[in-house]
């Protein structure tokens, strides 16, 4: 099993703040994909990286993939309400590995 | 185009009853994941099957539980003589294939509550 902690586990901030939210592990990852998750409703991919150092940026969320390919964090500039909700890192073990080893989470909460 | 698609979302059983969860993968996506999410707990996988076959199944408890992708029709998760502890929510992906860089999308997700 590899595993992957994501910090912090909860984190309640005020709206227009930003944060960082980290996923490590000691194992290599051969990809790596957030997601964001509602109660009562799946995970929603919000992107995948693949190469060690990569960056990736969607509207307020930046995506960085450590060099290493063991780690990865999540940065939102200015948060909204709308971004509250669970936040999570899979890893995919190797290439053309067949199943993502899940992070244990980081629950946000943005306050109006 | 639809997402991948599950049904029933929400599921009640007697303890020893069977459960049957079923999933269609996305349109062109071959390749279907089943995992479970216990209260309060993470993602876990539980198996990979390809259209008739299963292709990793070490995520599956060793009794009761059974998978399958038939040639024609969804996947189907099937649970037998359930007890308290497989409460929990199933969650079905899928992917159009293998490889570095494979992204694959989850479903809304199935709920199965034992009493």
């Amino acid at each position: 099993t590899q595993l992957l902690e994501q910090s912090p586990q909860f984190l309640s901030i005020q709206e227009g703040e930003n944060l960082t939210v980290y996923c490590n592990s000691s194992s290599v990852f051969s990809s790596l994909q957030w997601y964001r998750q509602e109660p009562g409703e799946g995970p929603v991919l919000l992107v995948t990286v693949v190469t060690g150092g990569e960056v990736k940026k969607l509207k307020r969320l930046t995506f960085q993939f450590g060099d290493a390919r063991k780690d990865s964090s999540l940065h939102i500039t200015a948060a909204q309400p709308g971004d509250t909700g669970l936040y999570l890192c899979a890893g995919m073990g190797r290439a053309g590995a067949n199943n993502l080893f899940f992070g244990t989470g980081t629950r946000l909460t943005v306050i109006p | 185009n639809a997402g991948v698609m599950q049904n029933p979302r929400h599921l009640v059983r007697r303890r020893g009853q069977e459960a049957r969860l079923r999933c269609s993968p996305m349109k062109g996506h071959s390749h279907v994941y089943w995992y479970r999410q216990l209260p309060e707990e993470g993602l876990k996988f539980m198996v990979y099957l390809q259209k008739e076959n299963i292709i990793d199944e070490s995520g599956m408890p060793k009794e009761r539980f059974s998978a399958e992708f038939p040639k024609e029709g969804p996947s189907i998760l099937r649970i037998q003589q359930v007890v308290r502890g497989d409460s929990a929510a199933y969650f079905c992906a899928s992917s159009p294939d293998r490889g570095v860089g494979n992204t694959i999308y989850f479903g809304e997700g199935s709920w199965l509550t034992v009493v």
